[in-house]
């Protein structure tokens, strides 16, 4: 079984839509959980980095860690065509390089006009 | 802020030639950098772990002698794949350590060897 799960996808939207993607994990020495976003042929960006449980806010963004479940969330309000990608949740033990993420394989998004 | 290049973006090499790719925190020092190997519509898969003046780190299966990777300043890692075959045909993605457990990547290096 791998430390992190999430679902591939292929998840498909209309414009506007609320966006939930979601990550499960099974080592409780996680604290630090990160989300990127992933276009096609292109190198990850960083997207939301969050620490033990609680939510985070960015713009239409919403970052939602639940320790007490193993669970995470990403919420994209009113999702945009230009949303379209693969996210990829990542977590670490540490607050440190030293400690390596460990990734989801990744949800692929479209938003459809 | 936290800008990675990676150079180049796009190579096509001869079987049995080697490949040398450079990436660079721009903005920012990077004490730590990673290299990435993905295949199309799969997921990341971590090569090796980069510390500045010290050897690579290489994950379980990852040939070192093949993947040579050297982390000389704190703004420059560079990946060398050795003596190529089709089968290391693949898009190569760097990232540099922000500080904290967050990563920032490079915009990736496609490569095919012929």
């Amino acid at each position: 079984q791998k430390e992190v799960e999430q679902d591939p996808g292929p998840l498909s939207v209309p414009e506007g839509a609320i966006v939930s993607l979601n990550c499960t994990y099974s080592n409780s020495a996680f604290q630090y959980f990160m989300w990127y976003r992933q276009y096609s042929r292109k190198g990850p960006e960083l997207l939301m980095y969050t620490y033990s449980s609680g939510n985070k806010e960015d713009g239409r963004f919403t970052a939602q860690v639940d320790k007490s479940s193993k669970y995470i969330s990403l919420f994209i309000r009113d999702s945009q065509p230009s949303d379209s990608a693969t996210y990829l949740c990542a977590m670490s033990a540490m607050n440190t390089n030293a400690g390596k993420s460990t990734f989801g394989d990744g949800t692929t998004l479209t938003v459809k006009p | 802020g936290a800008v990675v290049s990676q150079h180049p973006s796009w190579v096509i090499c001869k079987s049995g030639t080697s490949v040398k790719i450079e990436c660079r925190s721009l903005d920012f020092q990077a004490t730590t950098m990673f290299w990435y190997r993905q295949f199309p519509k799969q997921s990341l898969m971590l090569m090796a772990t980069s510390n500045e003046g010290s050897k690579a780190t290489y994950e379980q299966g990852v040939e070192k002698d093949k993947f040579l990777i050297n982390h000389a300043s704190l703004t420059l890692s560079t990946l060398t794949v050795t003596s190529a075959h089709p089968e290391d045909s693949s898009f190569y993605i760097c990232s540099a350590g922000g500080g904290g457990a967050e990563q920032y990547f490079g915009p990736g290096t496609r490569l095919t060897v012929t």
